[in-house]
């Protein structure tokens, strides 16, 4: 699985768009980038995946760079309830998930 | 949809004791991971399966952690004896296929 690199922690006003950066050089053709997060005391959540083409859905898009070495994460409208760990994992369908330290995003008010 | 269901939610064991975690995946998925989350860092794979055959353990102690998931379904996972560094939340997964899945609640076991 490519390696990948996220901030270590992130902050956001309420309201307005999140962007969760993710970086993936050595990613590999046949790799999507799966993004989860995980609301304190909860198992992770889905969000989303992707493998070339943006993605959206309805809790939030997912911009790939042409290049695909990047990946953006955007939440549109940040609540309270969206503070939470972001892991973003780069894989090869069918898979599993090896999940590395993640973003802290903190939403505040 | 009922989501997959782990017990006992906390347990607290001094070392050396045992202690079995249970779970019931969503009703049909044949793929069951368990993963274990030390605080301050992301889950880490311990054992997967495929109905009730074993795909990787490479990352389970095996000389103190076992698990099984007879009949396909539910699964258990079991320390014995536990030490210190094994207190972390124990998550368990399951999906159809693919990857990733839908995660429990999670199991806090705290050794003392």
């Amino acid at each position: 699985d490519a390696k990948t690199t996220q901030p270590t922690s992130m902050d956001c006003a309420e309201g307005r768009a999140a962007n969760l950066p993710c970086n993936h050089s050595t990613i590999s053709g046949n790799e999507y980038v799966y993004w989860y997060r995980q609301i304190h005391s909860q198992g992770p959540q889905y969000i989303i995946h992707g493998l070339k083409n943006n993605e959206t859905n309805e809790m939030a898009s997912l911009i790939i760079t042409e290049d695909r070495k990047s990946s953006t994460l955007i939440l549109p409208h940040a609540t309270l309830r969206d503070t939470a760990v972001y892991y973003c994992i780069a894989t090869e369908y069918g898979n599993k998930l090896v999940f590395g330290a993640g973003t802290i995003l903190r939403v505040k008010s | 949809e009922a989501g997959v269901a782990q017990s006992p939610r906390y347990k607290i064991i001094e070392k050396r004791q045992s202690v079995a975690f249970w779970c019931n995946p969503i009703s049909g998925h044949a793929t069951l991971y368990w993963y274990q989350q030390i605080l301050g860092q992301g889950p880490k794979l311990l054992i997967q399966f495929q109905n009730n055959g074993v795909v990787d353990d490479s990352q389970l102690p095996k000389d103190r952690f076992s698990a099984e998931r007879l009949k396909g379904v539910d699964s258990t996972l079991k320390i014995q004896p536990a030490k210190l560094e094994d207190s972390a939340v124990y998550l368990c997964a399951s999906s159809l296929g693919g990857t990733g899945g839908l995660f429990g609640p999670g199991t806090r076991l705290t050794v003392t």
